[in-house]
């Protein structure tokens, strides 16, 4: 049973441009939840995405912005990229049939903007 | 004032010792909570969901005050694998939008 994947693992961007960076939900999990953590920090909240649509929005940008296709798998993709968006991008996935909806994450992607 | 606050650390203990981790909570809404493990570089994995009656998982016992809002974990016999940054979690389940809440993380070094 695969768990949630997401690519690429490692990326480094410059300033202003544009990333896209995928997760594949655990299987069986309809929800997908992405995260950015700086170094030091916890993860901070950046959306999430169930039945294609977007269930709710952290604090961050309209430069983020997602989209979750037919078969559960999530994009996350951020423009105008500024030193700051440096960071570890974690995707979680869950299930809605379940009641507490744990979350699994991904491994990262590692995004470092020069 | 951060929505979930924990011990700053990092806690460095030796094997076999008893080590307790506390947070505490802002959002009165909140409806679940958990531990997740991070360790180094890799993602955070779930350690244990808190219950309001406190729970145990081997070593692990959690423990939840609604009424302080404060959250603590305790580990037993302290393992070298034990070393790593526990995070506190908090998912305030608005009306089926749950988004998780993490505090910044206790680091743990556990010492041969």
């Amino acid at each position: 049973d695969a768990g949630v994947t997401q690519s690429p693992t490692h990326l480094i961007k410059t300033r202003g441009q544009q990333v896209t960076l995928r997760c594949s939900p655990k299987s069986g999990h309809d929800t997908v939840s992405w995260y950015q953590q700086a170094l030091g920090q916890g993860p901070q909240f950046i959306f999430q995405y169930y039945e294609e649509e977007e269930r709710q929005r952290g604090n961050f940008p309209d430069r983020f912005s997602g989209h979750q296709f037919p078969n559960y798998s999530s994009e996350l993709n951020v423009n105008a990229l500024l030193l700051g968006d440096s960071a570890l991008y974690l995707c979680a996935s869950s299930s809605s049939r379940n009641r507490q909806e744990t979350q699994y994450f991904g491994p990262g992607t590692r995004l470092l903007v020069l | 004032r951060k929505e979930v606050e924990q011990d700053p650390g990092p806690f460095n203990v030796p094997e076999g010792a008893t080590v307790a981790f506390n947070c505490t909570y802002s959002n009165s809404a909140s409806q679940s909570f958990f531990w997740y493990r991070q360790d180094c570089r890799k993602e955070p994995k779930l350690l244990m969901s808190v219950y309001s009656s406190g729970n145990e998982d081997g070593r692990f016992t959690a423990q939840l005050n609604r009424a302080s809002q404060y959250i603590s974990l305790l580990i037993r016999d302290s393992k070298l694998s034990d070393s790593a940054t526990y995070l506190c979690v908090v998912n305030r389940g608005e009306g089926g939008r749950r988004a998780l809440t993490f505090g910044s993380g206790t680091r743990l070094q556990v010492q041969p």
